[in-house]
């Protein structure tokens, strides 16, 4: 089956910048999604992207993604202590059939915040 | 944004009875919602995905007859967890799509 690959752990100090990245498998992805998830918590989307771009910003997040490779990361600008949180990399491809399909999943980089 | 309540949020339940988790979009229809179950510091896994009015679909290796799927109407979808065992104790969540796939807060299961 499809998989996506991430570190499963981070550690940088607070105010640097946070990198994660993730590898996946599965060329027919559409979009590539980054979920946060903290202790005991349910998923909190951060952003997605569409497979036909390379970048997308959104205030201190910026998502690179170089299709050729499969490769794609999640860039936090100035880390702060609540952003310590498991980060999720997650796939949509085609299944076929029509109607929404479902997400694969890495098993997430844990972020550590050093102060 | 859409938002999807999940409950409840935990339960404890002894090995041999059934479990019921609902999910529901709170401000949107959501013909097709998805059920995950997640094993402590690993990933979502997908279990099956509920159609409105249609049989669920599931993954390879989920057994239909153990974790019941029922989607009746277009904001909410059931999963009942039934004969549960101690190796059913998982983090169970719930998504819609909606806004780039909503999740639930999910559901910590205990089975003693």
């Amino acid at each position: 089956g499809e998989d996506v690959e991430q570190s499963l752990f981070l550690s940088v100090r607070e105010g640097d910048s946070s990198v994660i990245n993730c590898t996946y498998t599965d060329s027919s992805s559409t979009y590539l999604y980054w979920y946060k998830q903290e202790p005991g918590a349910g998923l909190q989307l951060l952003t997605y992207i569409f497979s036909n771009m390379d970048m997308k910003q959104d205030q201190r997040l910026t998502v690179l993604l170089n299709k050729k490779d499969k490769h794609l990361s999640l860039r936090i600008a100035d880390t702060q202590t609540g952003d310590s949180a498991i980060y999720f990399c997650a796939e949509r491809g085609l299944r076929g059939g029509g109607g929404a399909d479902g997400l694969t999943f890495g098993k997430g980089t844990h972020l550590i915040i050093q102060p | 944004g859409a938002v999807v309540s999940q409950h409840p949020s935990w339960v404890i339940c002894k090995s041999g009875t059934s479990v019921k988790i609902e999910c529901r979009s709170l401000d949107f229809q959501a013909t097709t919602m998805f059920w995950y179950r997640q094993f402590p510091k690993q990933s979502l896994m997908l279990m099956a995905t509920s159609n409105e009015g249609s049989k669920a679909t599931y993954e390879q290796g989920v057994e239909k007859d153990k974790f019941l799927i029922n989607h009746a109407s277009l904001t909410l979808s059931t999963l009942t967890v039934t004969s549960a065992h101690p190796e059913d104790s998982s983090f169970y969540i719930c998504s819609a799509a909606q806004d780039g796939y909503t999740f639930g807060s999910g559901t910590r299961l205990t089975v003693v």
